[in-house]
């Protein structure tokens, strides 16, 4: 079985300040492990995906995050928050090759102060 | 393409009612994927196809849920003998790939519903 945990439900920060989102995972097979955000009103759009190529990931509007195998963690940051980032931040997992089900954390929702 | 669609955005039913919601996949994605989403948590797994052919099923489809794609392109998900505990949002997904390949998976803008 998979899952996923996402420690802290709201996360907030200034303004030009560095984001940390934290994600930890359990699973029995090697996992891909996925950063989505989620824009009010809107659906799911994926921020970066690690498949067991290289462990930093590079994303979509500046984040990365870094897949930390001793930890079972995959942590995302943006090295500058804008306020454009505020939006709920969603960490998946998924079994390698075929595996079509992600599961997905509760989510952290990211709020940016001015 | 305007990505994927869901129909309606929003829907209120009197608890014991049946409801239908409608999902239009990018058009070349052979694969679609309903989940279901409470408030404050993350997406849950319904069930999935491949082209028509319903490949797996969530122990949370219940069996009042039912979904169908007939003939490989729209789905549709049926909720029949509503109760309050449905309320969520529905959301619709397709790919062309499993969710580590290639774009991943396309969310369409969910359905939600109110069960009152």
């Amino acid at each position: 079985a998979q899952s996923v945990t996402q420690l802290g439900s709201h996360v907030s920060v200034s303004e030009g300040a560095l984001v940390l989102l934290r994600c930890n995972y359990s699973s029995s097979v090697p996992p891909y492990l996925f950063w989505y955000v989620q824009y009010p009103n809107q659906g799911l759009q994926l921020l970066l995906k690690y498949t067991s190529a290289a462990t930093l990931v590079k994303g979509i509007n500046g984040f990365e995050a870094e897949f930390k195998k001793s930890e079972t963690s995959f942590h995302l940051t943006k090295p500058s928050a804008h306020m454009s980032d505020a939006a709920e931040y969603f960490c998946a997992v998924s079994g390698p090759g075929g595996a079509q089900k992600l599961v997905f954390g509760q989510g952290t929702r990211l709020t940016i102060n001015p | 393409d305007t990505g994927v669609s869901q129909d309606p955005r929003h829907k209120i039913t009197k608890r014991g009612q049946n409801v239908t919601f409608r999902c239009d996949p990018i058009s070349e994605h052979n694969r679609l994927y309903w989940y279901r989403q409470t408030l404050g948590q993350g997406p849950e797994f319904l069930t999935y196809f491949q082209n028509e052919a319903q490949l797996e099923k969530s122990r949370l489809l219940s069996d009042r849920f039912s979904a169908e794609r007939p003939k490989g392109s729209f789905s549709t998900l049926e909720i029949q003998r509503t109760e309050q505990g449905d309320s969520a949002m529905y959301l619709c997904a397709s790919s062309l790939s499993s969710p580590a390949g290639g774009e991943g998976y396309t969310f369409g803008s969910g359905t939600r519903l109110t069960v009152v």
